[in-house]
């Protein structure tokens, strides 16, 4: 498909377990975000990507959580130790560029849930 | 700093009734304004953005914002609400490096048939 996939769709771990929820961009777009979505709350940044720049961190909430970018595409948000409060769905996008002011393409998310 | 407000959090209007979801900005630079669409089970896409070209901006499925500098709003209108308008919609402003775009926390449309 030509649109942001994001993988696993929904994920039920227990607290204190760690997971890797998976992002792949739309090919060619080299910004890529990451989102979380609580029930009930907008949308919260979280990290993103710009090419080979450094990547922008300050919207992770807590040490537990990180994320890396292999080769320019796919990505992997990983979250140590979860926690009950980070059941929420994560969302992937991706853009052309952040310069352009251009759309972000947005995945159907991964629904995290921690009991 | 930025911030974005989305004036009630559930709307509910009758099928062929006027749609406004309003949204009420902060920045201190010249924003640039998005209304996103979230449909039941899926990631957001983009309705419309204002980027400082015209102030009335025309997005899809018959949706149109006024960017008013005055009133610092965003507001999303359109004139005949459709069943397949149900959704969650998100405002959002972002400052001159679209990394930092900040999101409104929603406004749920229902469609009264």
């Amino acid at each position: 498909g030509a649109g942001v996939s994001q993988s696993p769709s929904n994920k039920v771990t227990e607290k204190g377990k760690d997971v890797e929820l998976r992002c792949d961009p739309i090919s060619g777009h080299t910004a890529l975000y990451w989102y979380r979505q609580s029930l009930g709350q907008g949308l919260e940044f979280l990290i993103y990507f710009q090419g080979n720049s450094a990547p922008d961190k300050s919207g992770l909430p807590s040490d537990r959580f990180s994320a890396e970018r292999t080769g320019g595409s796919v990505s992997t948000l990983t979250i140590q130790r979860t926690q009950q409060e980070d059941s929420a769905v994560y969302l992937c996008a991706s853009s052309l560029s952040t310069s352009s002011y251009g759309e972000q393409f947005f995945g159907p998310g991964t629904r995290l849930t921690v009991l | 700093a930025q911030s974005v407000t989305q004036l009630g959090s559930h709307v509910s209007v009758s099928e062929g009734a006027l749609v406004l979801l309003r949204c009420n900005y902060s920045s201190s630079v010249p924003p640039y304004l998005f209304w996103y669409v979230q449909y039941p089970n899926q990631g957001l896409q983009l309705l419309l953005k204002y980027t400082s070209a015209a102030t009335l901006v025309k997005g899809i499925n018959g949706f149109e914002a006024e960017f008013k500098k005055s009133e610092t709003s965003f507001h999303l209108t359109k004139p005949s609400a459709h069943m397949s308008d149900a959704a969650e919609y998100f405002c959002a402003v972002g400052p001159s490096s679209a990394s930092k775009i900040i999101f409104g926390s929603g406004t749920r449309l229902s469609i009264r048939p």
